[in-house]
């Protein structure tokens, strides 16, 4: 039961380049999350998907796509990606409202 | 403008004594809250929740008080030990909405 799973652990990209996070998780939840965390920011919700098939904007959506590829499944995709995207972004899931399982995080530098 | 505020950037505490970690928030909408812990290069993890309609909620030696005149809550850690060292991030949600977490508060552990 490997819980929740995020690839890669960590990237560097150039201004203007673009890549997807997946985030994968095996707990049968409905719901998943997309934030990031910023030093004295705390974790700010980008995107969720409170069912398959569906998708909704978070805090800070600018610049980010998602989609929500099965249940299982609920990648991230930058498109063109900027200095300030620099961060550490964290997949979550969850059955009930309140209590989500993280995964271990990735680490995106934008130069 | 900032719904859930952890105003301690950091926290040392002896060993064996009591940790106290607090946080404050604006919304009064909000009805559960909930600590989550976070290690270096790891996701956050569930720690203690606690609904608006009680004002303590003890889980071992955690224990989360909620003052919902003051809009306070704060969680107690006795005795503190070593492990106890992480980020702790506090965070609210209105009615089974999206979790709103706060800036987190590091806490060191001295042995």
């Amino acid at each position: 039961n490997a819980g929740v799973t995020q690839t890669p652990k960590f990237q560097v990209l150039k201004t203007g380049q673009s890549m997807t996070l997946q985030c994968a998780q095996d707990m049968n939840h409905n719901s998943m999350y997309w934030y990031r965390q910023d030093p004295g920011m705390g974790l700010r919700l980008i995107y969720y998907s409170a069912s398959e098939g569906t998708t909704d904007k978070g805090e800070v959506p600018n610049g980010y796509n998602v989609s929500r590829l099965n249940k299982r499944e609920f990648s991230l995709r930058l498109e063109s990606a900027a200095p300030s995207q620099t961060s550490v972004y964290f997949c979550a899931s969850s059955e009930q409202p309140y209590e989500q399982y993280f995964g271990p995080g990735t680490r995106l530098t934008v130069t | 403008d900032q719904q859930v505020k952890q105003n301690s950037p950091s926290l040392s505490v002896q060993e064996g004594r009591i940790s106290i970690l607090n946080c404050d928030y604006t919304n009064s909408m909000f009805d559960y809250f909930l600590w989550y812990k976070k290690y270096p290069a790891e996701g956050p993890t569930f720690l203690i929740s606690i609904s608006s309609i009680k004002d303590k909620n003890e889980d071992g030696r955690f224990t989360v008080f909620l003052n919902k005149s003051a809009k306070h809550l704060s969680l107690h850690i006795v005795p503190s030990q070593p492990g106890d060292s992480a980020v702790y991030f506090c965070a609210a949600s209105a009615y089974g909405n999206k979790l709103v977490f706060g800036a987190g508060t590091i806490l060191r552990v001295k042995s």
